[in-house]
C-alpha cells in the first residue's frame, strides 16, 4: 500500500462549490504539506503543518484553507472554487530529522473547476 | 530565499551516464543541496541530497563544487525509467522546509 494518498484522483466541479481534498499517510511523520503544480511549473506550497492542529500558510494559501485534526490527515478545502484553482494537487509529509530530511509526495490530485 | 539555475532540457542515450548541473551561487552555509524527479503523471520523488560532500546513493551520485556555488547529479547508467523532471532545490527551513520548485530540467532518454 502507497505510504501518502490522496482523495479523490480527479475531480471536476464547479466555480462556487465547496470542495475538499484529503491526504492520508502511514509514514508516521509529523510535517505534513499542501502543494499546487500549474502545467508547465514547479509546485507551490499552499499550507504546511508541524503537529495535529499546526497550521502555517505558504506561499498562495489565499482561497485555501486546511485542517489537521490528526497526525495522518491533512485536508485541503476550496471554499468557494474558481476556474484558476484548476491544478495538481499533492501532499507531502516529512519527519523532520534536521536539515537534510526528505519529503515524501502523494500521487497528486487533479482538479478542475469549470 | 536562495535560488536554483537549472537547464530546461537534456537528452542522453540509454545505458550512457547522465550529468544534471545546477548553479546556486547564492547559497548559504547551511543550505542543503537536494534533488527530486517528477516521472510523468506523478508525484516528485527524492532522489538525494547533501552539504558539501560528495554524496553516493543505489539512485544517483551528487558532486558537489567546492565553493558549493554548482553542484551536479550524475545517475551512472541512464535507463528510459528515468526520463523526467529534475529539480535542484535548497529547501527554506525557516518556513518549515518549504521546497521552491523551480522549472528543472527536463531529461529525455532515447533507446
Amino acid at each position: 500500500d502507497a505510504d501518502v494518498t490522496q482523495t479523490p484522483r480527479n475531480r471536476i466541479t464547479k466555480t462556487g462549490k465547496r470542495i475538499m481534498l484529503e491526504c492520508s499517510q502511514t509514514k508516521g511523520h509529523d510535517r505534513m504539506y499542501w502543494y499546487r503544480q500549474d502545467p508547465g511549473l514547479g509546485l507551490r506550497l499552499i499550507y504546511y503543518s508541524f503537529d495535529v492542529k499546526d497550521i502555517n500558510k505558504g506561499e498562495i494559501s489565499d482561497g485555501y484553507s486546511v485542517s489537521r485534526q490528526a497526525q495522518a490527515k491533512f485536508s485541503l478545502s476550496l471554499e468557494s472554487a474558481i476556474p484558476n484553482q484548476t491544478a495538481l494537487y499533492f501532499c507531502a509529509t516529512s519527519d523532520h530529522r534536521g536539515p537534510g530530511d526528505t519529503q515524501y509526495f502523494g500521487p497528486g490530485t487533479r482538479l478542475t473547476v469549470l | 530565499d536562495a535560488k536554483t539555475t537549472q537547464p530546461n532540457s537534456m537528452e542522453s542515450n540509454e545505458e550512457e551516464p547522465v550529468h544534471l548541473p545546477c548553479n546556486h551561487s547564492t547559497i548559504s552555509g547551511t543550505d542543503y543541496i537536494h534533488w527530486y524527479r517528477q516521472l510523468p503523471s506523478q508525484g516528485p520523488e527524492y532522489v538525494i541530497h547533501g552539504l558539501t560532500s560528495n554524496v553516493n546513493n543505489r539512485m544517483a551520485s551528487l558532486a558537489i563544487a567546492e565553493d558549493r556555488k554548482s553542484s551536479t547529479l550524475i545517475l551512472h547508467r541512464a535507463t528510459l525509467r528515468d526520463a523526467a523532471v529534475y529539480y535542484c532545490i535548497l529547501p527554506v527551513y525557516n518556513q518549515g522546509g518549504k521546497l521552491i520548485f523551480g522549472q528543472g530540467t527536463e531529461l529525455s532518454v532515447k533507446p
